[in-house]
C-alpha cells in the first residue's frame, strides 16, 4: 500500500493565482480529511468527506477555498485567488469506516508558499 | 476556537529520562483522544490513543493518561530516546469522527 499520496510536495505561486492541491487516499478508506498546518494554530481541520460527500466544511477559511472529491480515489483542494496568508503545509488524511481508534493515515503534505 | 491546547511549544529532556507532554481540551463531547508524532517533511503518524472510558493506555515505552474531570491528557515516554525527537500532536474526536489537533510540542531528546 502506497499510503496517502499528495501532490505536489512543494508549490510556490504568486498572489492572486489559482492553486490546486491533490490527494489520493488509501484504497478502501471512505473518510478523507484536509488539514492545514501553521506555526500559530497547529493542525486545523478544513473539510472532510465520507463516501465522497462533504460532511463538514466549517473549517474552510473563506470562499476562496473549495474542495471536491469526484470519486473515491481522488480529492482536490483549490484556492482562488491565493494570498500570502495561505502559505502553510496542507495535509490530506484518510481512514476506514471512521475507525478513530486506529487514527488517520496522513500524506506527506504540500508546502504552499504564496509570494 | 482552539478546542485542543498544547501550552508547551517545546520540551527538552535527557536520553533515558521521562518525557511528559501535556494537552488540555475544552469540549466535553470529545470521547476519543490520540497522540501523533511528526518528523520534518513527513505527515503526522499515529502513536497511541485512549477512549474516554479509560484513564490509562500503555504501549511499550508510551503511556497516555486521561483525566476527564480536568479535561487533561498527557503522554509519557519512558525511557526517552534520541529517535523520539519530533513534534507531538495531541488530538481529540467526538461522535462525528472529525479530529481536532493541538498546536504541537517539539520534543528534543539529548544524548
Amino acid at each position: 500500500d502506497a499510503g496517502v499520496i499528495q501532490s505536489p510536495r512543494h508549490e510556490v505561486t504568486e498572489m492572486g493565482q489559482e492553486v490546486t492541491l491533490r490527494c489520493k487516499p488509501i484504497s478502501g478508506h471512505d473518510y478523507l480529511f484536509w488539514y492545514r498546518q501553521t506555526m500559530m494554530r497547529g493542525l486545523e481541520l478544513l473539510i472532510y468527506f465520507n463516501n465522497n460527500v462533504p460532511i463538514d466544511d466549517s473549517g474552510m477559511p473563506e470562499d476562496r477555498f473549495s474542495a471536491k472529491m469526484p470519486n473515491a480515489s481522488f480529492s482536490t483542494l483549490k484556492i482562488q485567488p491565493s494570498e500570502p496568508r495561505d502559505s502553510a503545509v496542507y495535509f490530506c488524511a484518510s481512514s476506514a469506516d471512521g475507525r478513530i481508534v486506529y487514527g488517520y493515515t496522513f500524506g506527506s503534505g504540500t508546502r504552499l508558499t504564496v509570494v | 476556537d482552539q478546542q485542543v491546547k498544547q501550552n508547551s511549544p517545546s520540551l527538552s529532556v535527557q536520553e533515558g529520562r521521562i518525557s511528559i507532554l501535556n494537552c488540555d481540551y475544552t469540549n466535553s463531547m470529545f470521547d476519543y483522544f490520540l497522540w501523533y508524532k511528526k518528523y520534518p517533511a513527513e505527515g503526522p503518524t499515529f502513536l497511541i490513543s485512549i477512549s474516554s472510558i479509560k484513564d490509562k493506555n500503555e504501549d511499550g515505552r508510551f503511556t497516555v493518561f486521561l483525566n476527564k474531570s480536568a479535561k487533561h491528557l498527557s503522554l509519557h515516554i519512558v525511557p526517552s530516546q534520541p529517535g523520539d525527537s519530533a513534534v507531538y500532536f495531541c488530538a481529540a474526536s467526538g461522535w462525528n469522527n472529525d479530529m481536532r489537533f493541538g498546536a504541537g510540542t517539539r520534543l528534543t531528546v539529548k544524548p
